[in-house]
């Protein structure tokens, strides 16, 4: 198993420009997440899915948008990309049993992503 | 306000002493609290789990204990090598608006540990 794979490592924007971080897991997994993580700071959570065709805001989604159409593929979508969205992005992955309450999260390699 | 602190952003230590990071919480009624380790240009790795009923959780070198009326969690690395050297993340579960309390972890700031050897 591949585990959380993300792409791209690393990218720069200009500011106004639009980008689709990819994140795939291959592990059966229903739930999946978007962390950012900046320096100096935790991880925030920008979105997450409960299962395909289910998403919900986390603590930190203005500027992003999310789709699951498959269980394996949760892409964040940056539409105008500012400054501020500089920082380093992380998918997890889990799989949540609501009779069983772990809920371990796999972490994928992250993306830096530079707004200039 | 909520909150998760982690005690220090730094902890330098000699080899084969413990390890002793903290993770304090304020206005939070976690189900339970990981812990992930996070080495540089890395996620973060699932370490170890504990609930709110569980007092004391060990995997070989780690400890992990959980004190709900003092809101706190320490987690003790013993015999410590270089090799630990990394950034520690204590991540509480808050319940989501699905009624579980899965899908909702509240990450500390993390303490970046150091082994000297």
């Amino acid at each position: 198993n591949a585990g959380v794979t993300q792409t791209p490592k690393f990218r720069i924007l200009k500011i106004g420009q639009s980008m689709t971080l990819q994140c795939a897991q291959d592990m059966n997994h229903n739930y999946m997440y978007w962390y950012r993580q900046d320096p100096g700071m935790g991880l925030k959570l920008i979105y997450y899915s409960v299962g395909a065709g289910i998403t919900d805001k986390g603590e930190v989604p203005n500027g992003y948008n999310v789709s699951r159409s498959t269980t394996e593929d949760f892409p964040l979508r940056l539409e105008l990309a500012a400054p501020s969205q500089t920082s380093v992005y992380f998918c997890a992955s889990s799989y949540v049993d609501l009779g069983i309450e772990t809920d371990t999260q796999y972490f994928g390699p992250g993306t830096r992503l530079t707004v200039l | 306000s909520q909150k998760i602190e982690q005690n220090s952003e730094a902890l330098n230590i000699q080899e084969g002493k413990t390890a002793t990071l903290t993770c304090n919480y304020t206005n939070y009624s976690p189900a339970y609290l990981q812990w992930y380790r996070q080495d540089p240009g890395r996620g973060p790795v699932f370490l170890l789990l504990i609930r709110e009923n569980e007092k004391e959780k060990r995997k070989e070198r780690l400890k992990v204990t959980f004190d709900t009326t003092l809101k706190q969690s320490l987690f003790h690395i013993t015999a410590s090598q270089p090799a630990d050297s990394a950034t520690y993340l204590c991540a509480l579960v808050v319940q989501n608006r699905y009624g579980g309390s899965q899908g909702n972890l509240i990450f500390g700031k993390g303490t970046k540990l150091s082994v000297k050897p």
